[in-house]
C-alpha cells in the first residue's frame, strides 16, 4: 500500500517569512495529492490539492510543487501570519476516473508562526 | 454546498459497550463514504471504505467484526464500534464523495470524539 513521509514535523517561523513542508510517496500510482490543515479538535480542512498532470498549483499565498519522478511533493507557505499557525498534512491516493480512493496522511507537521 | 454532518460529536461510554456514529452526506449523495481514525497528536489514519449498497472495504489490521460499517442509503453511513475499550478511544472522521462530481475532493465530517471509560 501507500506509505507518505512528511517533514519536518514541527516548524516555527517567524511572521512575514516563508514556510515550505515536503512530503514523499511510495506507490507511483498514485495521482491525487491534497494537503489540509487541522485546528486543534477540528475537521481537515483542504487548503489546495494538485494532480499528477501538472506540476505546481498556487492559489494566493500557497502553493504546491509535484516531482512524479522523485515521488515528492511540497507545500509552500509565503507572508505567513499567525492565523496559519495549525497542524498540516499531506496525502496521496489514487482517483482512476471515478473519484479519490481513501486518503493516505502524512504524519503531520505543526506549524508555529512567532510574531 | 457540500456538507457532512456526524453525530454524535462526542460520546464516553463504559468499557464493553457498543457505540453508534452516524455520518451523513447533507446536500449531495454519496456512493462512497470513507472512515478515518485519529489518535490524539498522531495523523488521520483510514479504517475502511464505505459503498452504498454493499459490504464496507477494510484497511489492513482493522477488525471489520469490531467496527461494523452500514451504508444502507446515499446519504447515510454508520459505524458501529463494538465492544468497546478504553484503547478504541479516540476521534473519528468521516468523509463524503460527492457522487455526482467525483473530480471534488472527498468532504470531511466534523468528527466523533470517543472516550471509553
Amino acid at each position: 500500500g501507500e506509505n507518505v513521509e512528511q517533514h519536518p514535523s514541527t516548524l516555527s517561523v517567524q511572521e512575514g517569512d516563508s514556510a515550505v513542508i515536503k512530503c514523499t510517496y511510495s506507490d507511483s500510482a498514485s495521482n491525487y495529492f491534497p494537503w489540509y490543515k487541522q485546528e486543534l479538535g477540528k475537521r481537515p480542512q483542504l487548503i489546495i490539492d494538485i494532480r499528477s498532470n501538472v506540476g505546481e498549483k498556487k492559489d494566493q499565498r500557497i502553493a504546491v510543487t509535484l516531482n512524479k519522478t522523485a515521488k515528492h511533493f511540497s507545500l509552500h507557505i509565503t507572508e505567513t501570519q499567525p492565523e496559519d499557525s495549525a497542524v498540516y498534512f499531506c496525502a496521496a491516493t489514487l482517483d482512476s476516473g471515478g473519484g479519490a480512493d481513501g486518503l493516505t496522511f502524512g504524519k503531520g507537521t505543526h506549524l508555529i508562526i512567532q510574531p | 454546498g457540500a456538507v457532512v454532518s456526524q453525530h454524535p460529536s462526542w460520546v464516553i461510554c463504559k468499557s464493553g459497550t457498543s457505540v453508534k456514529i452516524e455520518c451523513r452526506s447533507l446536500d449531495f449523495q454519496a456512493t462512497t463514504m470513507f472512515w478515518y481514525r485519529q489518535f490524539p497528536k498522531q495523523s488521520l489514519m483510514l479504517m475502511a471504505t464505505s459503498n452504498e449498497g454493499s459490504k464496507a472495504t477494510y484497511e489492513q489490521g482493522v477488525e471489520k467484526d469490531k467496527f461494523l460499517i452500514n451504508h444502507a442509503s446515499l446519504t447515510l453511513s454508520t459505524l458501529t464500534v463494538t465492544s468497546a475499550h478504553p484503547e478504541d478511544s479516540s476521534f473519528y472522521i468521516c468523509s463524503a464523495r460527492d457522487s455526482s462530481r467525483p473530480q471534488e475532493t472527498q468532504y470531511f465530517g466534523p468528527g466523533t470524539r470517543l472516550l471509553v471509560l
